[in-house]
């Protein structure tokens, strides 16, 4: 079956600096590949997201790039801020009909930017 | 255009009663989501309804169903509750089209507590 694997956080890190967040994978198929991000309190919002291979996702300074080789989409920024502080969470899904829109979700990275 | 919204936000119960949560998914999308969240299993995929149809299942129970409407308002119902049921129940909506750049939003969640 398919599986997400993430770091486990927290991540603790000051305003301004890099942030990486591993993310790896095991498919059956051939997976398109989500990073979320869920705020104290809210549902899940989608970041960016990759549907094939070499692909770069990117937004609000997030990128991460689909590395089939080594089956991993890791999520970087270059400078965090305060308000970066939330869970992220990296995820699959099946591009398979029969899956529908299954997604199969990492264990969440707490990550907390401090001034 | 609205957003994902789920009622109510939040909900307590005790062991042995059932509920029923409510999801209203975005304009135009036919197909529905819910995921369960837990600080120990993290986000699990309960099921999928497509145009009232059940596409896609987790591994769940049978105490834990849903069904959709021709709207395609969806619900689902857990019987029976068990404390191991206190979760936050996330919805999500999407256009219905499987496929590798079907983004899904998610809703704010359920918070259910079973005492």
């Amino acid at each position: 079956g398919n599986s997400v694997t993430q770091m486990e956080g927290p991540v603790t890190l000051s305003e301004e600096a890099f942030l990486t967040i591993n993310c790896t994978y095991t498919a059956t198929g051939y997976p398109s590949l989500f990073w979320y991000v869920q705020y104290p309190g809210e549902g899940l919002q989608l970041l960016l997201k990759a549907t094939k291979a070499d692909d770069k996702g990117s937004n609000k300074g997030f990128e991460a790039t689909y590395r089939k080789e080594t089956t991993s989409f890791h999520l970087e920024k270059g400078s965090v801020q305060v308000s970066d502080s939330a869970v992220y969470f990296c995820a699959l899904s099946d591009r398979l009909k029969a899956a529908g829109n299954k997604l199969t979700f990492g264990g969440g990275t707490r990550v907390l930017v401090k001034p | 255009k609205a957003g994902v919204t789920q009622t109510p936000r939040y909900l307590i119960k005790t062991r042995g009663q059932q509920v029923t949560l409510s999801c209203s998914p975005i304009s135009g999308h036919r197909s529905v989501s819910w995921y369960q969240q837990t600080p120990g299993q993290g986000l699990q995929f309960l099921f999928e309804y497509f145009s009232e149809t059940q596409r896609n299942k987790g591994n769940f129970p049978g105490r834990f169903s849903g069904r959709q409407f021709s709207n395609s308002r969806s619900e689902m119902n857990v019987s029976t509750l068990e404390l191991g049921d206190s979760a936050l129940y996330l919805c999500a909506s999407s256009l219905g089209v499987a496929g590798p750049s079907n983004e899904q939003f998610f809703g704010p969640g359920t918070r259910l507590t079973v005492l």
